[in-house]
């Protein structure tokens, strides 16, 4: 089966840098993606990563390591704007599907 | 305005009675796909389509069907709705494959009594 871990909650302060692990071990991998969800919207796409190493994005940056089966979102300067839930997701390469972990939910505070 | 359009936001409805959930791309995207994302699960594929007639089935089918009989539309319909089915349903639509951004739909918030 696929098996995608994040933290379920976060809390990081306005100004701070916060990381966001997320861990994969899944039967297939074609890429790896970022989106960014604010209670009650849709998701809304962030970043993708398909080779090892770091995406720089503004103030938003992922990184991946293939071999370790690991990925982590690195939000700057952080905003209270911020404060949404973080989703994991891997393209497996099987028949086009996407896999989404349960998300980490970041609360940014004064 | 590049957009997914789903129908409608809310609905409550009872068991057994059959339902449509519309969705529409105006992005000329090939694929699409239907999310339900439920407390402590997160956002689980339910199906596919890769192109107009070529449907295929996510993690979590059992209890509903797609058509796409249109590029840009793509409904999820269920037949005999239950109230395990209380969930919120995302429609999305990419350019190419699951390995290029997804552009999602504001959401569906169903409710099965």
């Amino acid at each position: 089966g696929q098996n995608i871990d994040q933290p379920t909650e976060m809390t990081a302060t306005e100004g701070a840098i916060v990381q966001i692990n997320c861990t994969y071990q899944t039967s297939g991998f074609n890429g790896l993606f970022w989106y960014q969800q604010h209670a009650g919207e849709a998701p809304t796409f962030l970043s993708y990563n398909v080779l090892d190493g770091l995406e720089e994005k503004g103030r938003f940056s992922s990184f991946l390591s293939r071999s370790k089966g690991y990925s982590y979102l690195l939000l700057k300067e952080l905003q209270m704007k911020d404060s949404a839930s973080y989703l994991c997701a891997v393209d497996t390469g099987t028949a086009s599907k996407l896999t989404f972990g349960t998300g980490t939910r970041l609360q940014v505070t004064l | 305005e590049a957009q997914v359009t789903q129908n409608p936001r809310y609905l409550i409805t009872v068991t057994g009675k059959k339902l449509t959930v519309t969705c529409s791309q105006n992005m000329n995207h090939e694929y699409m796909s239907w999310y339900r994302q439920d407390p402590g699960l997160g956002l689980r594929q339910i199906y596919y389509s890769m192109n107009v007639e070529v449907t295929d089935k996510g993690d979590v089918p059992e209890g509903y069907k797609v058509s796409r009989k249109e590029k840009r539309n793509f409904p999820l319909i269920l037949e005999s709705p239950s109230p395990n089915q209380t969930s919120l349903y995302f429609c999305a639509s990419n350019e190419g494959g699951a390995d290029t951004e997804a552009f999602f739909g504001q959401g569906t918030r169903l409710t099965v009594v």
